[in-house]
């Protein structure tokens, strides 16, 4: 079974500028979760998607935005980017909502923002 | 709200020896689950073990298991008989009802060999 595919795997955006990432989950798996890593901050939670409703959200400017196509694929788009956007982008899915189901992350779309 | 705390940024162990990586938590949720990812270089997030609160007994995964002391909110991650592939980040994360995972800031293990 193939794994979580992220596209693309790297990206260089300037500021101002908007960019969208990909997310292709498990076969079967109906929840995708998106994560920001930096170095300063860490891991930090920037929304669930499930059965294609946003069910949770991180503490994020509303530039940050989702969404997830009926065949479970999910994408993320950031507009207006910053300096500060740079990071690795996470995406992970679960068989359901996530918690209870273990998650299972993708390598991850790298952004940088000139 | 949970919060994830690891103190200790870098440990290093002799190929072959054990190593113990350290973790607490916090949480109002009577229902979590904690986690411990393994990131190496290649980015890809692996997942090494999983605990549910409810259950008294230590997980185990080959030579990877956990110390839970729920009343301390305190799990520690045991790794036997280090290998050179064991060498990453490991991060150590719970989740709750609300289902989002917190994630703590990580500990990059070294391996001597």
């Amino acid at each position: 079974k193939a794994g979580v595919t992220q596209t693309p795997r790297y990206l260089i955006k300037t500021r101002g500028q908007q960019v969208t990432l990909s997310c292709s989950p498990i076969s079967g798996h109906r929840s995708v979760s998106w994560y920001q890593q930096t170095p300063g901050q860490g891991l930090q939670f920037l929304f669930e998607y499930f059965s294609e409703t946003q069910r949770n959200k991180g503490n994020f400017p509303g530039r940050f935005s989702g969404r997830q196509f009926s065949n479970s694929r999910s994408e993320m788009n950031v507009s207006t980017l910053e300096l500060g956007d740079s990071a690795l982008y996470l995406c992970a899915s679960s068989l359901a909502l996530a918690g209870k189901n273990i998650q299972y992350f993708g390598a991850g779309t790298r952004l940088s923002v000139l | 709200a949970q919060t994830v705390t690891q103190s200790q940024p870098e440990m290093s162990v002799q190929e072959a020896e054990t190593v113990t990586l350290s973790c607490t938590y916090d949480t109002s949720e009577s229902d979590y689950y904690l986690f411990w990812y393994k990131q190496p270089p290649s980015r890809q997030m692996i997942l090494v073990i999983r605990q549910e609160a409810y259950k008294q007994q230590n997980a185990t995964e080959n030579r990877f298991s956990v110390n839970f002391q729920k009343a301390a909110k305190s799990f520690s991650l045991k790794i036997s008989d280090s290998q050179l592939g064991d060498a990453a980040m490991y991060f150590c994360a719970s989740t709750g009802a609300n289902s989002k995972l917190t994630f703590g800031k990580g500990i990059t293990l070294s391996v001597r060999p």
